[in-house]
């Protein structure tokens, strides 16, 4: 079975300064990653994802995340966040087989202040 | 427009009460997902049907049942078993069967809240 940790539950941030949200992840197997993101009342959305080849993975909204398989790792980063990245993130997790199970993280709480 | 519909918005269950929330696609997805959020512990799966005919339990399956009678529709009942049901739900699908590379649609979710 595979499963996902998010190191960090809740990140304050500066408007344009960085932000790197950490998810590691445990399986036996070969896996896709996934990140989500939860604006303020609303349903999720894919942010980004990593199915195979090249590690760093440029999604929507500015955001790139890099796949480390000898960390097991999936963190995600953007170099300048803004007012409106204010959000939940989760970090996802399903195994390279044929099998449809997705399993999330807890989410990181990002707040952004002016 | 193709989406997933959830519905109730809101429901409300007495004790010793089993009530249903309702999951229809209109996506002509394979896979169907059912979650649960709570406050600090986020999406946990509850139950998976990867085509009609079939699921498969989740994480936190306990408490809850599903049946898949038709591609479009994953009902979801919460039986008096589950012990502490207060939780938003989500319903998502998926598209492509056989390969995951597709990301998920979710519902607007459903609020249950124990009387």
């Amino acid at each position: 079975a595979q499963s996902v940790t998010q190191l960090d539950s809740q990140v304050p941030v500066f408007e344009e300064a960085p932000v790197e949200l950490r998810c590691n992840y445990s399986s036996s197997v070969s896996v896709y990653l996934f990140w989500y993101v939860q604006y303020p009342n609303q349903g999720l959305q894919l942010l980004l994802k990593y199915l195979s080849g090249s590690t760093l993975v440029k999604g929507i909204n500015g955001f790139e995340a890099e796949f480390n398989k000898s960390q097991t790792s999936f963190h995600l980063r953007k170099p300048s966040v803004h007012i409106s990245d204010t959000a939940e993130y989760f970090c996802a997790v399903s195994a390279r087989v044929n099998d449809y199970k997705l399993s999330f993280g807890a989410g990181t709480t990002v707040t952004v202040r002016a | 427009d193709g989406g997933i519909t959830q519905s109730p918005k809101y429901l409300f269950r007495k004790e010793g009460q089993n009530v249903t929330l309702s999951c229809e696609q209109n996506l002509n997805h394979d896979a169907m997902y059912w979650y649960r959020q709570d406050p600090g512990q986020g999406l946990r799966l509850i139950y998976y049907s990867q085509i009609v005919n079939d699921f498969q339990k989740g994480d936190i399956a306990e408490g809850y049942s599903v049946s898949r009678e038709k591609k479009e529709s994953f009902p979801l009942t919460v039986t008096s078993a589950q012990k502490n049901p207060t939780a938003f739900y989500l319903c998502a699908s998926t598209g492509q069967h056989g390969a995951f590379n597709e990301k998920l649609f979710f519902g607007s979710g459903t609020q249950l809240s124990v009387l």
